[in-house]
Formats: C-alpha cells, structure tokens, sequence
C-alpha cells in the first residue's frame, strides 16, 4: 500500500493567520482526499482532489478558506486560511489504493 | 443518504478476553464497501479489515473479525484475545464503490483494554 508523508505533524497558529499542509505519496495515485476531525469527532471529508482539475469539495467546506494545490499524482496541499479557533482539529490526507485507503499521519492544530 | 451509526461511544474489555463493536449502516446503493479503522492516541488512521457487500464470507484478518448481517445492515467488528495496544478509537465507514470513492465515518468507539 502506499506510504504518505504528511507534514506539520502539529501547529500552533495565530487566528487570521494561514497553514499549508502537505502530504507526499511514493507513489501515483488518481484520488486523494483531505478530512478534518475536530476533538472528539469523527472524520468529515472536506474535499476530493484530482491533478490537474479543481478539487471537490463537500457540503460546508468553501475553496476560499481551504483552498487544495494537486500539481501532480504524488503530491498535494490543503491550505486553513484566516484561521479561528473552531479550525483547531486534526487534518488527515488520504489516497485510494486497493481496499482499504491509506492515510496521512495527521496534522493537529491549534488555532489560538 | 448514506449513514454509518456506531452506538457504543466507550467500551472496555479485560486483556485476553473478546470484544465486539457494533456498526449499523444506511445505503440504497446495492455495492458498496464497509471498513473498520483503528486510531491510536498518535492521530493515525489504521486500516484493519474490509467487506465487500457482495462478499459471502465474513473478512478475517488475524484477530480481527467482521460479522457481517446484511439483512440488518450491521457491521461489527470483533477482536479477540485483547491486547492493551488495541486501546484505541475504532471508526466503521463505508465507502461509495462508484462515482468519488469516498467515505463516510461513524462517530467512532472508544475502546481500553484492562490489564
């Protein structure tokens, strides 16, 4: 299965500031998919990203506050901007390969 | 619309012993995928075990067990002879197996293995 690299692994950031989180795949993938989990939640998918298109995103989640870079098949970047406190969670990137997905090992922020 | 229901938000269980953790799903969709993932304190999704919904046997994966009913639309996984590094959050979700191949998450259980 592939392996993902996901980078911060945590962040304490200021409120109105921005954070770009990556994930590196090593290998190619079509799909991946960045999910945010607030304390104590389960996982929400915020978007689909496909290279070389516009991500899609979900019900609730806007382009303008986390907008997705997919330059190519291995790589891609969710970006919280104008962060807030409710935007403290952890991000997870994930990508499809056989059954089950791999994921990222997570980024925790926290907006203060 | 597709919905996974987890009831259980805390089970414990003493070390050794079996434990069960129920998942109930929603779908008019007659193919569909059902996974069980572990997250550790860490943050780290791990996938555990997979079952198709036109699967005929239940999925094993080492200790790991699906009791899959789809008549009563459940999914519950099974681990047996518990070990303290199964304390951990355990998500049911079901994945669409056309159009983006997205999941969707049940509110997860919390599980501690007692020594």
């Amino acid at each position: 299965s592939a392996v993902i690299s996901q980078k911060p692994s945590r962040d304490i950031c200021q409120r109105g500031t921005s954070l770009t989180i990556q994930c590196q795949v090593d290998s190619q993938v079509t799909m991946m998919f960045w999910y945010r989990q607030q304390p104590g939640q389960s996982l929400t998918l915020i978007a689909t990203a496909n290279q070389g298109s516009e991500a899609t995103y979900e019900s609730g989640f806007v382009i303008d506050k986390f907008p997705i870079s997919r330059p190519n098949l291995t790589f891609s970047t969710l970006t919280v901007s104008n962060m807030s406190p409710e935007d403290s969670s952890i991000y997870l990137c994930s990508v499809g390969q056989g059954l089950g997905y791999t994921f990222g090992s997570g980024t925790r922020l926290t907006v203060v | 619309a597709q919905k996974i229901t987890q009831t259980q938000p805390g089970m414990f269980v003493q070390e050794k012993e079996a434990v069960t953790l129920d998942c109930t799903y929603d779908t008019s969709d007659p193919s569909y995928g059902l996974f069980w993932y572990k997250q550790p304190s860490s943050g780290e999704m791990i996938f555990l075990i997979y079952q198709g919904s036109y699967d005929q046997q239940n999925a094993t994966e080492g200790r790991y067990s699906l009791n899959f009913q789809k008549a009563r639309k459940s999914a519950n996984l099974v681990i047996s002879a518990s070990q303290l590094g199964d304390s951990a959050m355990y998500f049911c979700a079901m994945r669409e197996t056309s159009g983006t191949y997205k999941y969707i998450f049940g509110t997860g259980t919390r599980l501690k293995v007692l020594a």
